[in-house]
């Protein structure tokens, strides 16, 4: 009930290409769900989150689909670069409380120049 | 402001010896956690913090301390150190505005040996 299932566990793009990245969950109360960004040696930070009132948002190229019916959300990552490589972390949590947030495992994101 | 730091950056521990890892953050955040990451095992929570004097466990607490005696800082300790709890820990703190969003600090590697 309180997992959040993280596909691929690493992807290679090409320069100017575009990554995607799936995340699962089964909690209906989960209702902030953020992608984080971790380089390597450096803790994770936020890279974009949503809430399940809208069905996208986007950030420069960074964009979260939401599909709550569906319990699925995904990060899409518009024209690649080197430098986006890194691991990328999706994660739920329900507001109120002690606001914990619940990661997936992790996707190692490798951008090919 | 330096956000979240944690002391040390590494350390190796022999088997059944203690220690404390340092977090202290300067955000005035109410919120503090700790996660312990394993190579494709994402971020699991060991403990978490809603305000000074008050902890609660997380996911993964068997084998961890903590105390929360001032906003500011919020030390994990290990007893007994077992070659399990080798991994990267992470600090996180979150508050005011944005009570979701969690700044992670740099980490601490620890082995045990």
């Amino acid at each position: 009930q309180q997992q959040v299932k993280q596909s691929p566990q690493s992807l290679i793009v090409q320069k100017g290409g575009i990554s995607i990245i799936n995340c699962a969950y089964e909690n209906t109360a989960f209702d902030y769900f953020p992608w984080y960004q971790q380089f390597p040696g450096k803790g994770p930070a936020l890279l974009i989150a949503i809430r399940p009132d809208v069905s996208e948002k986007k950030e420069g190229r960074f964009t979260i689909s939401f599909n709550k019916s569906a319990k699925q959300f995904s990060l899409h990552i518009m024209d690649s670069q080197p430098g986006d490589s890194a691991t990328y972390f999706c994660a739920a949590a329900s507001q109120g409380g002690s606001e914990k947030l619940v990661f997936g495992k992790g996707t190692k994101l490798t951008v090919n120049p | 402001n330096a956000g979240v730091t944690q002391t040390p950056k590494f350390r190796i521990l022999k088997i059944g010896q203690s220690m404390t890892l340092q977090c202290t953050q300067d955000m005035n955040h109410n919120y503090m956690y700790w996660y312990r990451q394993d190579p494709g095992m994402g971020l699991k929570l060991i403990y978490y913090s809603v305000g000074a004097g008050i902890t609660d466990k997380g996911e993964v607490p068997n084998g961890y301390n903590v105390s929360r005696s001032t906003t500011e800082d919020f030390p994990l300790r290990l007893e007994l150190a077992a070659p399990s709890q080798t991994s990267v820990y992470f600090c996180a703190s979150s508050g005011k505005p944005q009570r979701n969003e969690q700044f992670f600090g740099p980490g601490t590697r620890l082995t045990v040996l």
